[in-house]
């Protein structure tokens, strides 16, 4: 398979703090997914990004994928924002983007008034 | 446009009990996807299904799990005589192209 490891496992910020959070894969990928898991476990799409760079209101992210990292990037964080974010990727195989997801262990953050 | 639905939410069974689980994938959604989430850890793929075909199922255990994706109704995963350790959150994903949206879960607990 392919590894994916999420740097940090764990963040706490204040209300109103930046941060950037990471994803290092193993081989090449055509697709990449960054979720946000919720604290009553709904997992939210956030951003398909196999490469370049998208912004959403407070979240942006970067993929390199010569370089094989992501980053999601949030700005002014708001309580709401806590819970768990995972980066997941579909490892390059015949072409196609579709297939299983391989997903890191996540980045647990916390965001305190 | 609704999303992906999964029933039950919550499903209690006792060891050696069938466990059934169900999944509709979002409208005009020809791909489904089942992952499992142990307690404090990412997600794990198990099967990837098109309409009544099996396309990867390299992550499920060969013995008591089985999944299907008729022609008409839901996507189904079924665990037969569950064992404690397969006490776990089960998620569903669905697409028709290369994002995959998720269920909301079901959370299975075995006794």
């Amino acid at each position: 398979g392919i590894q994916v490891e999420q740097s940090p496992p764990d963040l706490i910020l204040q209300e109103g703090a930046n941060s950037t959070l990471r994803c290092n894969f193993s081989d090449s990928v055509n697709n990449l997914q960054w979720f946000h898991q919720n604290p009553w476990g709904q997992l939210i799409n956030l951003f398909y990004i196999p490469s370049g760079t998208k912004q959403n209101g407070r979240l942006s992210a970067t993929t390199v994928a010569t370089e094989r990292y992501s980053l999601l990037y949030i700005s002014s964080s708001q309580t709401t924002d806590s819970g768990v974010y995972f980066c997941a990727v579909v490892r390059v195989d015949r072409g196609s983007t579709l297939g299983r997801l391989y997903f890191g262990r996540g980045t647990q953050l916390t965001v305190w008034p | 446009n609704a999303g992906v639905m999964q029933n039950p939410r919550h499903l209690v069974r006792r060891r050696g009990q069938e466990a059934r689980l169900r999944c509709s994938p979002m409208k005009g959604h020809s791909h489904v996807y089942w992952y499992r989430q142990l307690p404090e850890e990412g997600l794990k793929f198990m099967v990837y299904l098109q309409k009544e075909n099996i396309i990867d199922e390299s992550g499920m255990p060969k013995e008591r799990f089985s999944a299907e994706f008729p022609k008409e109704g839901p996507s189904i995963l079924r665990i037969q005589q569950v064992v404690r350790g397969d006490s776990a959150a089960y998620f569903c994903a669905s697409s028709s192209r290369e994002t995959q949206y998720f269920g909301p879960g079901t959370r299975l607990l075995v006794l």
